[in-house]
């Protein structure tokens, strides 16, 4: 079982509508969670941070998280295209010492 | 703010050979990780100092790769000898502290590498 699991995509919504995507982790003791944002030949960009059960809105993005299910989710919402990219699920594992990535979900809002 | 710097680039080499790529951390950041990305992957932790300590490399092939940090500010990862399967991104990163304070890396602009 891999570390942290997302669903590759690509996930393609139309301007205009909300963006979710999911990811889970098969550490129980993790405590910290993040996404990640990443266009097309650069680097990944921190966006959202959360460490409590619950929803934790920014702007047009609201992590939630459910450490019950080992779930994390991104919404995004009023999806622009500029929102094309893809999304990095990251948790603290091994003790709190490491940050590991899931392996992505591509997003695609198309006009 | 200066951002962390990489360097080369780019660069391509044949198997067997060796490459060595730089990383220049933010300034006053105490931890630096080297990361590996393979098109269509998540980044792979390879490994992570705190200051010019090594805290964890359980995932650095140590046969062939091998990592630095001289002073506790730059950063050198080599791989000798190349494989093809080593075809990827190296991204550098750095974070004021440890990964669990702030979760908020810092990504260079990585160093893409092809094996042929």
């Amino acid at each position: 079982q891999k570390e942290v699991e997302q669903n590759s995509g690509p996930l393609s919504v139309p301007e205009g509508a909300i963006a979710s995507l999911n990811c889970t982790y098969s550490d129980r003791v993790s405590q910290s969670f993040f996404w990640y944002r990443q266009y097309s030949g650069k680097s990944p960009e921190l966006i959202m941070s959360i460490y409590s059960n619950g929803d934790k809105e920014d702007g047009r993005f609201t992590a939630q998280l459910n450490k019950a299910s080992q779930y994390v989710s991104l919404l995004i919402r009023d999806s622009q295209p500029s929102d094309s990219a893809t999304y990095l699920c990251a948790v603290i594992t091994g003790g709190g010492n490491k940050l590991t990535f899931g392996t992505g979900t591509q997003l695609k809002v198309e006009l | 703010e200066a951002g962390v710097a990489q360097s080369p680039r780019y660069k391509i080499i044949e198997k067997r050979q060796s490459v060595a790529f730089w990383c220049n951390p933010i300034s006053g950041h105490a931890t630096l990780y080297w990361y590996q990305q393979i098109l269509g992957q998540g980044p792979k932790l390879l490994i992570q100092f705190q200051n010019n300590g090594v805290v964890d490399d359980s995932q650095l092939p140590k046969d062939r790769f091998s990592a630095e940090r001289l002073k506790g500010v730059d950063s050198t990862l080599k791989i000798q000898p190349a494989k093809l399967e080593d075809s990827a991104v190296y991204l550098c990163a750095s974070s004021l502290r440890l990964a669990e304070n702030t979760g908020e890396l810092f990504f260079g602009e990585g160093s893409r590498l092809t094996v042929l």
